[in-house]
């Protein structure tokens, strides 16, 4: 069975410092890993993925299989980071397994 | 080009009937998935259609199901409702379904179950 975990439920930083969005998974494949965002009355959207290894609004994530995490993070939040994050796992067929999701309050 | 759109936004029934919700994905995309968002229990995949063929389905009991048009737009029916299907519907759509394929997601549909 696969898994998606994310161990905060909130959490607030200060503007300009670091944040790191925890996300761990249990498949017994080879994932596809996946960040969604919620910004506030909108809706989910994809923010990154790990197949492109792209960094999308300063945010990066990087998949370590030996510790089946996938983090999200960025050296200096802005305000407009603001909102609730997802990490999802692809196992096959457009099938996504979230974890129950994080949110990220930013402030000044 | 117009994104996922669900109808409708917000829906009230009562324990025991029965509800359809309707999903039209993105011009062009033919696969359309469907999740039910829930405080408890948080995001849960339904099930997916991709050219009118149910390809993926989640844990739910029979009395969710649903079903997708060959202009791909899908629609999702809840029988028997329990107050337990209380719950955002999302849903979702792809262009085909390969890892590296973006599924958008539509706002929702709020279901309140009474």
């Amino acid at each position: 069975a696969q898994r998606v975990t994310q161990p905060e439920k909130l959490l607030s930083v200060f503007k300009g410092a670091p944040v790191e969005l925890k996300c761990n998974y249990s498949y017994s494949g080879s994932p596809e890993l996946f960040w969604y965002v919620q910004y506030s009355r909108q809706r989910l959207q994809l923010l990154l993925r790990h197949i492109s290894r792209e960094s999308i609004k300063g945010f990066t994530a990087d998949l370590n299989k030996g510790e089946t995490s996938f983090h999200l993070k960025k050296p200096f939040a802005q305000e407009e980071d603001s909102a609730m994050y997802y990490c999802a796992l692809e196992g096959g067929g457009n099938k996504l397994t979230f974890g129950t999701g994080t949110q990220l309050k930013v402030e000044l | 080009k117009a994104g996922v759109t669900q109808t409708p936004r917000y829906l009230i029934k009562t324990r025991g009937q029965q509800v359809t919700l309707s999903c039209s994905p993105i011009s062009g995309h033919r696969s359309v998935s469907w999740y039910q968002q829930t405080p408890g229990q948080g995001l849960q995949f339904l099930f997916e259609y991709f050219s009118e063929t149910q390809r993926n389905k989640g844990n739910f009991p029979g009395r969710f199901s649903g079903r997708q048009f060959s202009n791909s737009r899908s629609e999702m029916n809840v029988s028997t409702l329990e107050l337990g299907d209380s719950a955002l519907y999302l849903c979702a759509s792809a262009r085909g379904g390969g890892l590296t394929d973006t599924q958008y997601f539509g706002p929702g549909t709020r279901l309140t179950v009474l």
